[in-house]
């Protein structure tokens, strides 16, 4: 597609609740990314990828937070027993190899009930 | 750790007027990204420096490398209503992988009432 689709843009969840955010990359893009943004502050990064292989996932909050992208193209990001501090926009972004020039989604905002 | 600190934090504009914005950093980065959020969007890269006193521009936007490389500098002339977002500095995190980027918390940019 044009741009870095995600889906759901909206997702509540009660606590304890498992969710999988969804995120379709620019066609070709190698590299993906998924940044954690909460309210008035600046997106904080999670993990990346280039094609499958995660490579950094240094910025997972917890072992509650997991992500893959097995066949290299869409990837999802998964988190089990949420709990309300995990309650935040969730970015993704994807970029052909090197450089900055992501391109961002728009975003899944996730609120924890 | 690294941290960026952006001011100020939250500014309003009239149409036509000059806007002045900076990031600061108490460790050294050799580059320096100017994005914009609009509502309910991800994040979108303005401009991207790379070389101490560096100075870019993009149409109406001008940002400048710091020669300490501890800061940078935004710069957007003859404001319009389109401008109106939050402005994020942002920066690689050393001794993380390519596309794990600090972000500051962001200027936010509103019309004057």
């Amino acid at each position: 597609g044009a741009g870095v689709s995600q889906s759901p843009r909206y997702k509540v969840a009660k606590r304890g609740q498992d969710v999988a955010l969804r995120c379709d990359p620019i066609s070709g893009h190698v590299s993906l990314f998924w940044y954690q943004q909460a309210l008035g502050q600046g997106p904080e990064f999670l993990t990346y990828f280039q094609n499958e292989a995660q490579l950094d996932k240094s910025g997972l909050p917890s072992d509650r937070f997991f992500a893959e992208r097995p066949e290299g193209s869409v990837s999802t990001l998964k988190i089990q027993r949420t709990q309300q501090e995990d309650s935040a926009v969730y970015l993704c972004a994807s970029s052909t190899q090197g450089g900055y020039g992501y391109t961002f989604g728009s975003g899944t905002r996730l609120t924890v009930v | 750790g690294q941290q960026l600190n952006q001011s100020p934090q939250s500014m309003f504009i009239q149409e036509g007027e000059d806007v002045s914005m900076n990031c600061t950093s108490s460790s050294i980065f050799n580059t320096w990204l100017w994005y914009k959020q609009d509502p309910g969007e991800g994040p979108v890269l303005l401009i991207a420096l790379y070389k101490a006193g560096e100075l870019t521009s993009n149409g109406r936007l001008t940002a400048q490398f710091g020669i300490t490389r501890k800061d940078s500098f935004l710069n957007i002339s003859a404001s319009i209503p389109s401008d109106v977002g939050i402005y994020f500095c942002a920066g690689p995190n050393y001794g993380g992988s390519q596309g794990n980027l600090i972000f500051g918390k962001g200027t936010k940019l509103s019309v004057k009432p």
